[in-house]
């Protein structure tokens, strides 16, 4: 299958800065997109996901911003806090391909207090 | 709401034995997936079960397999382990509606170490 890149492998940001991390995709089938936080030592956690109708959607303190005309995806982490110090990975997925997603290698966040 | 479930934790294991890790989706959940994570590298799938049948496969040996069971519980059997299969196993379920696309929810893994 097609690869899910992540540009940067690692971030650090104050306490209280906004966070930006990013993704791009490669298979221009993928409709559906998924963002996982893994701390040390647990599974990944999903965080937020959006699907190719929307460009936009927002959570808890996060955004997901989606721009299929360059195959681009970013996670948006409003006032970062210490405790979202983790890996962020991105997941692609497609109608009609084989239900199972593509992982990036993931974005090392790291806030300093 | 309990979340997924794994067992063990912690496994340490020698190159040739083999090994059996399980899982418990999420209460209601019917899709399983297995993937492995090696140190620095992404998450590599390597099996989906749902209803009790296998319906993918990843790129790995036929060492590795597993299966679901009637609760939709499962299991991951690798045999005859070789130093390279050092990682943490991740298990996820999804509702399993038949609506493509799912999100997948993660258990905690099992890092198993081969020597």
């Amino acid at each position: 299958g097609e690869s899910v890149g992540l540009h940067l492998p690692t971030l650090s940001v104050q306490e209280g800065d906004n966070s930006i991390i990013n993704c791009a995709y490669s298979n221009s089938a993928s409709d559906y997109f998924i963002w996982y936080k893994q701390e040390s030592g647990k599974g990944p956690q999903f965080i937020i996901d959006i699907r190719s109708n929307m460009d936009k959607r927002q959570g808890q303190r996060v955004t997901v911003l989606l721009n299929k005309t360059v195959k681009h995806l970013s996670l948006q982490i409003a006032a970062t806090q210490p405790g979202d110090s983790a890996v962020y990975f991105c997941a692609e997925n497609n109608r009609g391909g084989s239900y199972i997603p593509t992982f990036g290698r993931g974005t090392s966040l790291i806030v300093h207090p | 709401e309990a979340g997924v479930t794994q067992s063990p934790t912690h496994l340490i294991k020698t190159r040739g034995q083999q090994v059996t890790l399980r899982c418990s989706p999420i209460s209601g959940h019917t899709s399983v997936y297995w993937y492995q994570q090696a140190l620095g590298l992404g998450l590599q799938f390597l099996l989906w079960y749902d209803e009790g049948e296998e319906r993918n496969r990843g790129n790995f040996p036929p060492r590795f397999s597993g299966r679901q069971f009637p609760n939709y519980s499962s299991e991951l059997n690798v045999n005859a382990l070789e130093l390279e299969d050092s990682a943490l196993y991740l298990c996820a379920s999804s509702p399993g509606t038949g609506e493509v696309a799912e999100t997948q929810y993660f258990g905690p893994g099992t890092r198993l170490l081969v020597l």
